[in-house]
């Protein structure tokens, strides 16, 4: 089954505890992205990779990182989370970096206290 | 800098009670214009993609219309089902997704 898989699904997590969200998708997809979705604020665009070795800030990428060393591995890495950092994240990929439908994740709700 | 906003924020119709959904957009060299489907506590699902002026799609009672400067999601008798959040992002000339902050739709028997 062509899916996009996250890992974990929920996470309750300190301020500057290291953490990572991995992302996984089996379609051979180019383009990757990740999105924080907040209420009243929509979904926002973190970082997105249009291959392996080639990763571009979105609108809001400052306290993330991301590496892209595998066409089907996206992580999310927060070095150091604060509580601003609590949100619903979802990763996505498509086939190419234009005019291509993007396949959601199911999503990571993360907690930081 | 791209911008897409969505009207209205939330909408509630009778089962069968037509409507349309409204995304306005400003952007510099549109690549496309995509709406999606979100319910909740799920990841956002693909609809449609437009890519030019005067292009139209349909899937079922859904219907997509794009100007140069708005697209519409027409609702066509919704059922109940239909409810869901209704998400519009452009991209623009560069590779980043830029995603309006969605129409809340409730429908009810």
């Amino acid at each position: 089954e062509a899916q996009v898989t996250q890992n974990p699904r929920y996470l309750i997590t300190v301020t500057g505890k290291k953490l990572t969200v991995t992302c996984s998708q089996n379609m051979n997809h180019e383009y990757m992205s990740w999105y924080r979705q907040d209420p009243g604020l929509g979904l926002r665009q973190i970082y997105y990779s249009m291959n392996v070795e080639v990763t571009d800030k979105g609108d809001v990428p400052e306290g993330y990182k991301v590496s892209r060393k595998e066409k089907r591995n996206f992580p999310l890495i927060l070095e150091s989370p604060s509580p601003n950092q609590t949100s619903l994240y979802f990763c996505a990929s498509s086939q190419g970096a234009t005019y291509n439908e993007q396949f959601f994740g199911p999503g990571t709700r993360l907690t930081v206290l | 800098e791209d911008q897409v906003t969505q009207s209205p924020e939330a909408l509630r119709l009778q089962e069968g009670e037509s409507s349309s959904l409204n995304c306005s957009y400003t952007v510099s060299g549109l690549r496309g214009l995509f709406w999606y489907r979100q319910d909740p506590g799920k990841g956002p699902e693909f609809l449609f993609t437009l890519y030019s002026a005067g292009e139209e799609k349909e899937k079922e009672r859904l219907k997509a219309t794009l100007t140069k400067k708005e697209s519409f999601l027409h609702i066509t008798a919704p059922k109940p089902e239909d409810s869901a959040t209704y998400l519009c992002a452009v991209q623009g000339s560069g590779y980043a997704l830029n995603f309006g902050k969605g129409t809340s739709l409730l429908v009810t028997p």
